[in-house]
């Protein structure tokens, strides 16, 4: 069973870089062919993909947030991070990790999900 | 990019009703690469059916979808009080990968 667990911050000032990390067990990054994958969801509001990694390092990010997006993997930890820069309150949100399974040449929906954590952007 | 929307905002319904939540795309979409997520109040959204009705792991077959190009249905039937909670649909054809805005079904 593959379970996901998100750490981090719980406040950021604004301008400054948000910085997420996803502790997989269950599963070994390194050896896996899933998309691990990160989602956000401000509060009382709908979900957003924010972006994903595979193993190779090959990322695919939402284009609203390309910009300022950066998702790495550390495999001897077996986790993988979000960076997202100049963050200002419209990033104040529940960021999720989840795991893609990739099936369909790359395709896959949300197996699994990390509780999520809740991230403030203020001064 | 593939806008979603979804159809009714809020369900009102009691249990044992049968419910059907719609969710149409900007453009169409192959039914495999559309999923349904149940998301509880608190908690974090939990994978239901992807890939053309194929029901994630422990979710009971009163669930179902149907639909096909830009118009899909998720279908509930014997609500449970248990099954009350916000529903959305999501598209992995394409990137950005995107969501619907949901639909929250709610008890009568």
């Amino acid at each position: 069973q593959v379970q996901l667990q998100e750490s981090g911050p719980g406040l950021v000032k604004p301008s400054q870089t948000l910085s997420l990390t996803c502790t997989v067990s269950g599963v070994s990054i390194n050896r896996s062919t899933y998309y691990w994958t990160w989602i956000r969801q401000p509060a009382g509001k709908g979900l957003e993909w924010i972006g994903r990694i595979y193993l190779s390092g090959t990322t695919n990010y939402n284009p609203s947030l390309q910009t300022r997006v950066t998702m790495s993997l550390d495999t001897s930890k077996n986790q993988f991070s979000l960076r997202l820069d100049s963050v200002t309150a419209a990033d104040t949100a529940i960021y999720y990790c989840a795991r893609d399974p990739g099936y369909y040449y790359g395709r896959g929906p949300l197996e699994d999900w990390g509780q999520g954590t809740l991230v403030t952007v203020s001064a | 990019e593939i806008v979603l929307t979804q159809s009714p905002d809020t369900l009102s319904l009691s249990p044992g009703d049968r419910a059907a939540l719609s969710c149409r795309a900007s453009r169409s979409v192959n039914s495999n690469y559309i999923a349904w997520y149940q998301q509880k109040r608190g908690q974090a959204p939990r994978l239901l059916i992807f890939g053309s009705s194929r029901r994630a792991t422990g979710i009971p077959d009163r669930f179902s979808v149907s639909g096909s190009g830009t118009d899909f249905t998720l279908a509930i039937n014997r609500l449970e009080p248990e099954d009350f909670a916000v529903y959305y649909c999501q598209q992995y054809e394409a990137s950005p990968r995107t969501f619907g805005p949901g639909t929250r079904v709610e008890i009568k």
